[in-house]
């Protein structure tokens, strides 16, 4: 059974940093793309950040790019995302989500989500 | 960026009725276009994929038509568990997603 869990979100000022992670089960992450996704209350998703089923192609959205880098480790099986210079816009659950087979930006798996809340 | 526009934004029927969903793309995304469904207090559950694709598992009840810029996810007979918010999102740029629609019981 595919599983994926976040970790690490919290509460952290302007300015601060926080790092994501995304334990997969059921699956192996290297031989899927892999994304980051993230809602603000109330709001629409967004995507926010995808690296490759290679690792050699990584994409992020406008509004995070230069402040955003997302990796994994292989032999945890861990999608992660490293979050800097982190504004009030920024506070949304994140969803690590897995792509379907084949076609890269369709989530068919979703984690439960991690709450980022960015505040003084 | 291509922005989508779902109308309505609130939908409200009764079970056993049939539900009429649109998502309209500001430019062309061809067929690369998805439906989600998203639950209070969940994530967004995949629902069809490339404007007609249902997804594992997803009942024959849900259908997705279109292309270009006019697409419709239509459920074909409510059920209680069908109530819920509906975003459509694009890959053919950048991934975008809609506002969302509410399918609330009348």
């Amino acid at each position: 059974e595919v599983q994926l869990l976040e970790s690490g979100g919290g509460l952290v000022q302007p300015g601060g940093s926080l790092r994501l992670s995304c334990a997969a089960s059921g699956f192996t992450v290297s031989n899927y793309g892999m994304s980051w996704v993230r809602q603000a209350p109330g709001k629409g998703p967004e995507w926010v950040s995808r690296i490759s089923r290679s690792g050699g192609s990584k994409n992020y959205a406008d509004s995070v790019k230069g402040r955003f880098t997302i990796s994994r480790d292989n032999s945890k099986n861990t999608l992660y995302v490293q979050m800097n210079s982190l504004r009030a816009e920024d506070t949304a659950v994140y969803y690590c989500v897995k792509d379907l087979d084949g076609y890269s930006y369709v989530g068919d798996f979703w984690g439960q989500g991690s709450l980022v809340t960015v505040s003084s | 960026e291509i922005v989508l526009t779902q109308s309505p934004a609130t939908l409200s029927l009764s079970p056993g009725e049939r539900a009429t969903l649109s998502c309209r793309a500001s430019q062309s995304v061809s067929s690369y276009l998805a439906w989600y469904q998203q639950k209070p207090g969940q994530a967004p559950r995949l629902l069809i994929y490339d404007a007609s694709n249902r997804a594992t598992g997803i009942p024959a009840r849900f259908s997705g038509s279109g292309s270009g810029t006019d697409f419709t996810l239509t459920i074909s007979s409510l059920e209680p568990e069908d109530f819920a918010v509906y975003y459509c999102q694009q890959r053919s740029n950048w991934p975008t997603f809609g506002q969302g629609t509410n399918l609330e019981i009348k």
